[in-house]
């Protein structure tokens, strides 16, 4: 069956560090990526989007790679502050329908 | 408005009981997606609609759930015979065109639903 996996255990991380959080898929082959920022009582807010033949994507502090032989996702943070505290979301595009992962929970430390 | 609302934001019922959870999207966006998101679960495709139609329902969990939109408009989630199982947040997001993750989706905060 297709499946998603995000680190299940929260992450905790000293300030200043970089932190980086993995989404891995089985079974899928999507042709595009999508990271989601997601705080307490809100919605997801979406933070940056990689296809398929991109191995990189930067936005200022964030860096996603996208290997698709190792069917993997990194999601790095640089230079990390506390207000980078939440939860990270992974989606996946199949057919249309979007599948997002259970998340990781990350706690920046100052 | 600025971004996507939903309401209410939180909704108490008995056991049995019918709801009707609103979401208005972006002004223009014609995609718009349900989800609902357990406690420390992820997100939980329930059904997207392009326009006013539904080419994919395939998410909604029973025949107790339905969802309609107006246009390109306001949507209507509505749980019939609530159990408490369906206890969760229940999000809705748009998108300007749909088609799956080639379009941002914005998200509203979402309604809190309390079954007793």
């Amino acid at each position: 069956s297709q499946k998603i996996e995000q680190n299940s255990e929260a992450l905790n991380i000293q300030e200043g560090k970089t932190a980086t959080l993995t989404c891995n898929y089985t079974n899928y082959s999507p042709a595009y990526l999508q990271w989601y920022r997601q705080d307490p009582g809100r919605g997801p807010v979406f933070l940056l989007l990689i296809r398929e033949n991109e191995k990189e994507k930067r936005k200022e502090r964030l860096k996603v790679t996208f290997d698709t032989t190792l069917k993997q996702s990194l999601f790095h943070i640089t230079a990390s502050q506390p207000a980078d505290s939440a939860t990270y979301l992974c989606a996946l595009d199949i057919d249309d329908k979007i599948i997002f992962g259970k998340g990781t929970r990350l706690h920046i430390l100052p | 408005g600025a971004g996507v609302s939903q309401s209410p934001s939180n909704k108490v019922t008995e056991k049995g009981k019918d709801v009707e959870l609103r979401c208005d999207p972006i002004s223009g966006h014609t995609a718009l997606y349900w989800y609902r998101q357990r406690l420390g679960q992820g997100l939980e495709f329930l059904i997207y609609f392009q326009g006013n139609s539904a080419p994919d329902k395939s998410g909604l969990p029973s025949d107790r759930f339905s969802a309609e939109r107006t246009g390109e408009s306001v949507s209507t989630l509505t749980i019939q015979r609530t159990q408490q199982e369906d206890s969760a947040v229940y999000l809705c997001a748009s998108s300007f065109e749909g088609g799956g993750l080639t379009d941002t989706q914005y998200f509203g905060p979402g309604t809190r639903l309390t079954v007793l």
